[in-house]
């Protein structure tokens, strides 16, 4: 496994600002998610961080809203732009450390849009 | 279309006792891997076990197992000897192919262990 810090662990923002949650990995990995769980949901995948190019999105999810960041193997940033209070939701990320394998989460960052 | 099914969306168990929560999916990738991760209150999604599609043998992990019924689609997981701290959120969640990025999560049981 690995250690997986999430800043900030929780925020309470107002409609319109914008927050960027950093996802800082003990040691480097290959892979690393953004994923989304809105209140009584289960967990939706946001997009793939990619090293040194640009976040694949999966549907639903575009870069404008939800640009990422992974400037190197153990970093990463996703921020949430231009919030509504629907963007309320658990963000989590997720490490691998080979594809495939098992996904790591870190303990997520809790936001509230006002 | 919904590929992983947890089809109890609560479940109570007697503190010391055994409880199984049910997953199903749907998949024609013969090569697959199947996760059950636990969320407590605190929102942190904790890896459990794993169960990989060509494994003979069932996983094990403490005091957790899983039921794996290829034929049938289905990965139980089975807790052991149930302690109050076992009270979450459980989600099964499952990869097709060995490098595909997609991991489909089910709905989620939660569990409640009455003291």
């Amino acid at each position: 496994s690995a250690v997986i810090s999430q800043k900030p662990s929780r925020d309470i923002c107002q409609r319109g600002t914008s927050l960027t949650i950093q996802c800082q990995v003990d040691s480097q990995v290959t892979m690393m998610f953004w994923y989304r769980q809105q209140p009584g949901q289960s967990l939706t995948l946001i997009a793939t961080a990619n090293q040194g190019s640009e976040a694949t999105y999966e549907s639903g999810f575009v870069i404008d809203k939800f640009p990422i960041s992974r400037p190197n193997l153990t970093f990463s940033t996703l921020t949430v732009s231009n919030m509504s209070p629907e963007d309320s939701s658990i963000y989590l990320c997720s490490v691998e450390r080979t594809g495939g394998g098992t996904q790591y989460f870190g303990p997520g960052t809790r936001l509230l849009v006002l | 279309a919904q590929k992983i099914t947890q089809t109890q969306p609560g479940m109570f168990v007697q503190e010391k006792e055994a409880v199984t929560l049910d997953c199903t999916y749907d998949t024609s990738d013969p090569s697959y891997g199947l996760f059950w991760y636990k969320q407590p209150s605190s929102g942190e999604m904790i890896f459990l076990i794993y169960q990989g599609s060509y494994d003979q043998q069932n996983a094990t992990e403490g005091r957790y197992s899983l039921n794996f019924q290829k034929a049938r689609k289905s990965a139980n997981l089975v807790i052991s000897a149930s302690q109050l701290g076992d009270s979450a959120m459980y989600f099964c969640a499952m990869r097709e192919g060995r490098r595909n990025n997609d991991m489909r999560f089910g709905a989620g049981t939660r569990l409640t262990v009455k003291p």
